[in-house]
């Protein structure tokens, strides 16, 4: 069965202390890992989308990366506004979401 | 512009109302969706059409009834609602119908049933 699991759940740091999020996947055969970020109360924001292994792309303080059984979303030096839920999709013969990490940064 | 405008942004409706959700997107995509979330919970996918026709329907409940009107327009038609029908509704839209196109969301629209 195809699954995706993110870790942690939630995630409190203050301003400027970096960390890494996780997605881990199992999937027949993968056609595309997507990072987004949701806001409460509003629709996902797409940030990346990753369809090899050994791919990095980086936005901002954002660095997503790539293996052959997960994904990685680095945060350097993050800001309060990053403050998010954190959500992993997987694209198999459909789109299948993690279930995300809260993301906290306090000023 | 990816931008996906849905309608209305907050909803209460009781459980023998009829209401419409609307989507609309003029990025030239051929796949539309729309997913139903709960608090604190993914998106779960309900509708998926690709060129205007219906190609999965995750077994969702017939009080549910999607239409597509043309490529650029979503609608959700809703009826005989539950209280645990109550979430937000997300309307989502992708080049194609492939698993491995991006999905543009939009805002969603809260839904409360009474």
């Amino acid at each position: 069965e195809d699954q995706v699991t993110q870790s942690p759940e939630a995630l409190r740091l203050q301003e400027g202390e970096s960390s890494s999020l996780n997605c881990s996947y199992t999937v027949s055969g993968l056609r595309g890992l997507f990072w987004y970020r949701q806001d409460p109360g509003k629709g996902p924001e797409f940030l990346f989308t990753l369809y090899s292994a050994g791919e990095e792309k980086e936005k901002e303080r954002l660095k997503a990366t790539l293996t052959k059984k997960e994904s990685f979303l680095h945060i350097t030096a993050p800001k309060p506004e990053d403050s998010a839920t954190y959500l992993c999709a997987v694209g198999d013969d459909k789109i299948i979401f993690g279930k995300g990490t809260r993301l906290h940064i306090l000023p | 512009d990816t931008e996906v405008t849905q309608t209305p942004k907050h909803l209460v409706m009781g459980m023998t109302n009829k209401k419409s959700l609307k989507c609309e997107q003029h990025m030239g995509h051929r796949a539309m969706y729309w997913y139903k979330q709960k608090a604190k919970k993914p998106p779960e996918l309900m509708f998926v059409y690709s060129y205007e026709k219906l190609s999965i329907n995750e077994s969702v409940p017939s009080r549910f009834s999607p239409e597509c009107p043309n490529s650029s327009l979503l609608n959700l038609h809703l009826h005989a609602l539950q209280p645990e029908d109550s979430a937000l509704y997300l309307c989502a839209s992708s080049q194609s119908g492939l698993a491995g196109n991006i999905q543009y969301f939009g805002a969603g629209t809260r839904l409360s049933v009474l």
